[in-house]
């Protein structure tokens, strides 16, 4: 079935370093891929998406490229910001049932940017 | 602009005590899902409920029950709470299932 594994963190950066975390997928066909972010205390929300190969999702200077090559979907940031600590999570959907589609998470990975 | 709304944000048990936690949505959608949410565990699925009147078992269904009581809400259910439960649970949305989802804040539920 559809899974994703994603970078193993903790990531430490400084404030304006460039950022990548790694995500691999496993999948029949082209699902939507996602990314999502936690900060502290919250719940999950969504960062970016791309709903098909060679897409680019982008958002608050996140990137990330569906590429089926090399069935990768990293996420990118030219950037980062100490605001930007958080924990991001890679997802895809997945059937589990009949034709019930469900989204699997990686593990997550925290990052965390010092000033 | 609410999204989905869980209650309460913190909850204490003892084992074997019982208690709902509530979820409701104003977006409209057609499916909910609950998680927990455990260090180096991830996200994992409880229960989940493609559209109104269905609900099917997730990953980790055993110790928990689940009510859609309408389109906006998603209740789950801990009949006799153990400490193994202990975790955060998050409530989403999605418009259907597999697409894009909407999380709630979270309950971080302690059973002692």
């Amino acid at each position: 079935g559809n899974s994703v594994t994603q970078m193993e963190g903790p990531v430490t950066l400084s404030e304006e370093a460039f950022l990548t975390i790694n995500c691999t997928y496993t999948a029949t066909g082209y699902p939507s891929l996602f990314w999502y972010v936690q900060y502290p205390g919250e719940g999950l929300q969504l960062l970016l998406k791309a709903t098909k190969a060679d897409d680019k999702g982008s958002n608050k200077g996140f990137e990330a490229t569906y590429r089926k090559e090399t069935t990768s979907f990293h996420l990118e940031k030219g950037s980062v910001q100490v605001s930007d600590s958080a924990v991001y999570f890679c997802a895809l959907p997945y059937i589990s049932s009949g034709s019930a589609r469900q989204l699997t998470f990686g593990s997550g990975t925290q990052l965390t940017v010092l000033p | 602009n609410a999204g989905v709304t869980q209650t309460p944000k913190f909850q204490v048990l003892k084992t074997g005590q019982s208690m709902t936690l509530q979820c409701a949505q104003d977006m409209n959608h057609n499916s909910m899902y609950w998680y927990r949410q455990d260090p180096g565990m991830g996200l994992r699925l409880i229960y989940y409920s493609a559209s109104e009147g269905t609900t099917d078992k997730g990953e980790v269904p055993n110790g928990y029950n689940v009510s859609r009581l309408n389109k906006r809400e998603f209740s789950l259910r801990l009949e006799s709470a153990a400490p193994s439960q202990t975790s955060v649970y998050f409530c989403a949305s999605s418009a259907k299932t597999g697409s894009e989802a909407f999380f709630g804040q979270g309950t971080r539920l302690t059973v002692v």
